[in-house]
């Protein structure tokens, strides 16, 4: 069965950086665009961009242009979000969701709070 | 004004049906967009329930019950969440969500109290 498995809990402060893992399992890694999608506390959904696992192809929501990084190793089917320059408002829980042909985001990892605290 | 557009909160009792609005922005219009469903349960990921454009192309998620499906409302220029024989597991937040200019966007969500 599909699996996405993210990295754990990070605590950072604020004008860092921080790297969430997501490593995927039961399917054809390269197969499916990733997206990555944030939720902060007690907020909505919001889509930060997605990659092409194949190519490392990435589009971005305008939001994040500039500020996250999108990358990919698919030696180890894990797919990588990177977020710099962390401010407070970037705390959130953080999901990788796979794409499908079905739905933009058919499958999640189970969710990876970052906490952005000075 | 936000591309898609939902009710903070919706409540109904057990054993009725609640109906979900998802509203695009004036100039983008329904009709052209599959509209995805989401579930979030407190506590718990999103939930991929169904993806509506027309009797035609839609897709219910897996293991998701019949008694939810999706419509749209063209004089309206929303898309639709129906969920039927309301259960208290319903109980949960609903988010719309749609493909535009190669985003993906969701709706603000609405929260559904089931009383």
């Amino acid at each position: 069965q599909v699996q996405l498995v993210q990295s754990g809990a990070e605590v950072k402060k604020p004008g860092a950086s921080v790297k969430v893992s997501c490593k995927a399992s039961g399917y054809t890694f390269t197969g499916y665009y990733m997206h990555w999608v944030r939720q902060a506390p007690g907020q909505g959904l919001e889509w930060m961009g997605r990659i092409n696992p194949n190519s490392g192809g990435t589009n971005y929501a305008q939001k994040f242009q500039g500020r996250v990084t999108m990358t990919r190793d698919t030696s180890i089917s894990t797919a990588y979000m990177e977020l710099s320059r962390l401010r407070s408002d970037d705390t959130a829980v953080y999901y990788c969701a796979r794409e499908t042909l079905i739905a933009a985001a058919e499958n999640w990892g189970q969710g990876t709070l970052v906490t952005v605290s000075s | 004004q936000p591309v898609l557009t939902q009710p903070t909160s919706l409540s109904a009792s057990p054993g009725a049906s609640a109906r979900f609005t998802c509203t695009l922005r004036s100039g983008i219009n329904v009709g052209t967009y599959r509209i995805y469903w989401y579930q979030q349960k407190p506590g718990s990921l999103p939930r991929y329930l169904l993806r509506y454009k027309s009797d035609s192309d839609k897709q219910q998620g897996s293991g998701v019950p019949s008694r939810f499906s999706g419509s749209k409302d063209a004089s309206t220029n929303a898309g639709l969440l129906l969920i039927s024989g309301l259960q208290s597991e319903d109980e949960a937040d609903y988010y719309c969500a749609i493909w535009y200019s190669s985003t993906v966007v969701f709706g603000g969500g609405t929260k559904l109290t089931v009383l």
